[in-house]
């Protein structure tokens, strides 16, 4: 299995307040993913990585930031949190070579409560 | 625009019946393909794949193949366990210069004893 690990697993918190999501990976992998995974929508990208201080938006990037310092960690920032980013949110990596096929390795998840 | 479309669930079976999940695609390009599993509580893992036109994934006897003349990466098992009892995605991954792996709606299988 790939090293990927997501703090915290579950998180309540309330409207208006920030939270921070965490990935660590020990793989070393180049790319980093944050998607969020809602009922019928299957799972929508919202950040991802493609190196040290390089990131770019997906396409439910709204509400949300991101950053990575070091190779094995990516945070997600959700600045005031809202009942509409109440989610599971996954973390994936992935060793994205030119010419092939793009496999993406998934951490367990965390799910976030906005009250 | 690029896009992933899975047959909705859930899909119920009985122990030994064979499945079929469906799954069309559309892509601008040559997309590769791929069925990712999630058992509950987990994340989502690599099922199988397939990078080009008539290529067949396999894995723990399930195989899909990529069928470009009808867009299709159908997923099939000959005999479901219990223990396939999962939701299962579909999903695209574009490598034609940046990035995009898009994913379909996920179908719930549900496998009875």
């Amino acid at each position: 299995d790939a090293g990927i690990t997501q703090s915290p697993r579950h998180k309540v918190t309330e409207t208006g307040t920030p939270v921070t999501l965490r990935c660590h990976q020990t793989e070393n992998h180049r790319y980093m993913y944050w998607y969020r995974q809602d009922p019928g929508h299957g799972l929508r990208l919202i950040h991802y990585s493609y190196g040290v201080k390089d990131t770019d938006k997906g396409e439910v990037s709204d509400g949300y930031s991101v950053s990575r310092s070091k190779t094995e960690d990516f945070l997600l920032t959700l600045e005031s949190a809202t009942s509409s980013q109440t989610s599971v949110y996954f973390c994936a990596i992935s060793d994205r070579t030119s010419g092939e096929a793009d496999t993406q390795y998934f951490g367990p998840g965390t799910r976030l409560t906005v009250l | 625009g690029d896009s992933v479309t899975q047959m909705e669930g859930p899909v119920t079976l009985s122990e030994e019946a064979f499945l079929t999940i469906n799954c069309t695609y559309t892509a601008t390009g040559y997309p590769s393909l791929f069925w990712y599993v999630q058992y509950p509580g987990e994340g989502l893992q690599l099922l199988l794949k397939a990078t080009k036109a008539d290529d067949k994934g396999s894995n723990k006897g399930f195989e899909a193949t990529y069928r470009k003349e009808t867009t299709s990466f159908h997923l099939e098992k000959g005999s479901v366990q219990v223990s396939d009892s999962a939701v299962y995605f579909c999903a695209l991954s574009l490598n034609t210069g940046g990035f995009k792996t898009i994913f379909g709606a996920g179908t719930r299988l549900f496998v009875k004893a």
